[in-house]
């Protein structure tokens, strides 16, 4: 079993639209969670971190189940802009373990 | 530009021969690792330093791969023996709490 699964995808949507993502994760010693954004052919850059009580940036929001291991994210109001690869990653550094990512999640936001 | 860079950019190679890159983190950071991606996939996990200690290496890489951090700075990844599957972008991350910043990555060809 793959430490992080993510829907592989992808997810076509008009602009406007409102979309969620899903995320497991296997190793219950994961401490800390994050949601990355890469475009095509960039590097990974961090879109949010995840937190317990969930959390919220703008048209984006993040949330956590630590029972269930699984995290979501919901864009409201897509944008073109908003197309990309999103990536969810579980920290494990208090086990002296390095981050794992998903295979990510492709999103295209069409007019 | 995240402030990691990496060199080569590029790297073409004949099967068989041994290649090395190089990442430079952010000088404050105490954390790098490396990932591999291919077309498709999100970056899996390679090694992971902090400071010059290798924490953790990766199951899945074999013995032909061997990283180095010798002063904490600047790391090095080499293949030795390169084969076709090896194939891939490498990219290198730093960072000093949950966050990572990466690098553009060093895509290698093997033909």
């Amino acid at each position: 079993r793959k430490e992080v699964e993510q829907d592989p995808g992808p997810f076509n949507v008009p602009e406007g639209a409102t979309v969620a993502f899903n995320c497991t994760y296997s190793n219950s010693a994961s401490q800390s969670f994050f949601w990355y954004r890469q475009d095509c052919r960039k590097e990974p850059k961090l879109l949010m971190s995840v937190y317990s009580s969930g959390n919220e940036d703008g048209r984006f929001t993040a949330q956590l189940n630590r029972a269930s291991q699984y995290i979501s994210l919901l864009i409201r109001d897509s944008k073109l802009s908003d197309s990309a690869t999103y990536l969810c990653v579980v920290n494990m550094l208090l086990a002296s373990k390095g981050m794992r990512f998903g295979a990510g999640t492709r999103l295209t936001v069409k007019p | 530009d995240t402030g990691v860079s990496q060199d080569p950019r590029h790297k073409i190679t004949k099967r068989g021969q041994n290649v090395t890159f190089r990442c430079d983190p952010i000088s404050e950071h105490n954390r790098l690792y490396w990932y591999r991606q291919t077309l498709g996939q999100g970056p899996e996990f390679l090694t992971y330093f902090q400071n010059e200690a290798q924490l953790e290496k990766s199951r899945l890489l074999s013995d032909r791969f061997s990283a180095e951090r010798p002063k904490g700075s600047f790391s090095t990844l080499e293949i030795q023996r390169t084969e076709q599957g090896d194939s891939a972008m490498y990219l290198c991350a730093s960072g000093r709490g949950n966050e990572q910043f990466f690098g553009p990555g060093t895509r290698l060809t093997v033909l």
